[in-house]
């Protein structure tokens, strides 16, 4: 079964600071991968998508990698603001895409 | 403004309750899925519906079911077999069955038994 690990599970930096959150997955037969934000008490916000034929997705300040072979994908943040201070999420489909595993999460606090 | 929408966004229950959370889109999606998320836990699903009319079980469907009646609706039940429901409820659509495309997610629904 699909497996979703990411690390750290808690990051802490000041303003202005490029980051990198981690996401491995166990099985690299995906179809895709999904980078999601959830603030406090809210619901996800997809971020980017990266179908398995692409190496990377690029949102803004937002730039996410895939390697499939050894099942890791890294969301970079460039320029972090107060504004990130977020949970995120990495997820990717399983059971032939019929459903989802998402990882547990890495809350992200970016300080003034 | 489509979108998805859940209700209520608080939702408290005696022991032994039956409760409904419900989960409505506009976005014209096949699929539906319902999620449990506990503190410093990644999403779990519950069950999903690829279309309407049929449902299939997730991770963790005991205690809980569902319904498919319209495209548009999916309600979540909780019901007393459930044996610690407290959590935070997501629901979610994308549009194409198979994984490929993105979910959109509502808003969620924290349900508290008292």
């Amino acid at each position: 079964k699909q497996e979703v690990t990411q690390i750290p599970a808690a990051l802490s930096v000041p303003e202005g600071e490029n980051l990198v959150l981690n996401c491995s997955f166990t099985d690299s037969a995906i179809y895709n991968l999904q980078w999601f934000r959830q603030d406090p008490g809210k619901g996800l916000t997809s971020l980017l998508l990266i179908q398995s034929s692409q190496r990377e997705q690029t949102s803004g300040r937002l730039n996410a990698s895939l390697d499939k072979s050894s099942g890791r994908s890294t969301l970079y943040i460039a320029a972090s603001q107060p504004g990130d201070s977020a949970t995120y999420l990495c997820a990717v489909p399983y059971n032939y895409g019929q459903n989802f595993v998402f990882g547990p999460g890495t809350r992200l606090s970016v300080l003034p | 403004d489509g979108g998805i929408t859940q209700s209520p966004k608080y939702l408290f229950r005696k022991e032994g309750q039956n409760v409904t959370l419900s989960c409505e889109q506009n976005l014209n999606h096949d699929a539906m899925y319902w999620y449990r998320q506990d503190p410093g836990q990644g999403l779990r699903l519950i069950y999903y519906s690829q279309i309407v009319n049929d449902f299939q079980k997730g991770d963790i469907a005991e205690g809980y079911s569902v319904s498919r009646e319209k495209k548009e609706s999916f309600p979540l039940t909780v019901t007393s077999a459930q044996k610690n429901p407290t959590a935070f409820y997501l629901c979610a659509s994308s549009i194409m069955r198979g994984g490929t495309d993105t979910q959109y997610f509502g808003p969620g629904t924290r349900l508290t038994v008292l």
